[in-house]
């Protein structure tokens, strides 16, 4: 159980477009959904708290306006990078938290995005 | 302010070898302690969960255990499939959760 998948696992664009990941709980509902970015040997910084049905909370840094982040059922959070620049290049990973009496955060295989 | 520290950064043993990884925190309110494995070029896997001082938790030759200061990760005769980064974290009341940077073991045959 508590199975967390995302689609595309990896993802090659150029400079300027913009790029959808998707993140699904297969087997429970999630009402919160997170997403991460984790640079090459380093820990993961959380980028935004999804709840369904409302906006993002963002953390601070984090441009919400160049990271759409939509959560529109308990069981799908997406992520798009619009106007995406070499610097966007990262690996992302989205997790979900089984229902709301618990803490534990169930992680995706991640999506790792190259810019070119 | 919240804060994860894990050491060592990076841990070499041979098979069969025991050791013990360290998360140490410090956070107004524990709310739950959190390890887990990752792979390179994954996401991370989920290990235990961990709630109060004193308690423990076991799955095959991994054993994590909580003080009101720290938490270690003890592992017993490993083997080079247990070779990944492992991530200790850390959620105080009502906050989100803090990553440490996380320990690199590697596990010769």
């Amino acid at each position: 159980g508590a199975v967390v998948s995302q689609h595309p696992s990896w993802v090659i664009c150029k400079s300027g477009t913009s790029v959808k990941i998707e993140c699904r709980s297969l087997d429970f509902q999630a009402t919160t959904m997170f997403w991460y970015r984790q640079f090459p040997k380093q820990s993961l910084m959380l980028m935004a708290t999804s709840n369904e049905g409302s906006k993002a909370t963002y953390e601070q840094g984090v441009e919400k306006d160049k990271f759409l982040i939509n959560h529109a059922s308990l069981t799908l959070s997406t992520l798009t990078v619009t106007s995406a620049h070499p610097e966007d290049s990262s690996f992302y990973i989205c997790s979900a938290r089984v229902g709301s009496g618990s803490d534990t955060q169930y992680f995706g295989p991640g999506t790792r995005l190259t810019v070119l | 302010e919240d804060q994860v520290t894990q050491s060592p950064e990076a841990l070499r043993l041979q098979e069969g070898e025991s050791s013990s990884l360290n998360c140490s925190y410090t956070v107004s309110g524990l709310r739950g302690l959190f390890w887990y494995r990752q792979d390179p070029g994954k996401g991370p896997e989920f290990l235990f969960t961990l709630y109060s001082a004193g308690e423990e938790k076991e799955k095959e030759r991994l054993k994590a255990t909580l003080t009101k200061k720290e938490s270690f990760l003890h592992i017993t005769a490993p083997k080079p499939e247990d070779s990944a980064t492992y991530l200790c974290a850390v959620q105080a009341e009502a906050s989100k959760i803090i990553f440490g940077s996380g320990t690199r073991l590697s596990i010769r045959p």
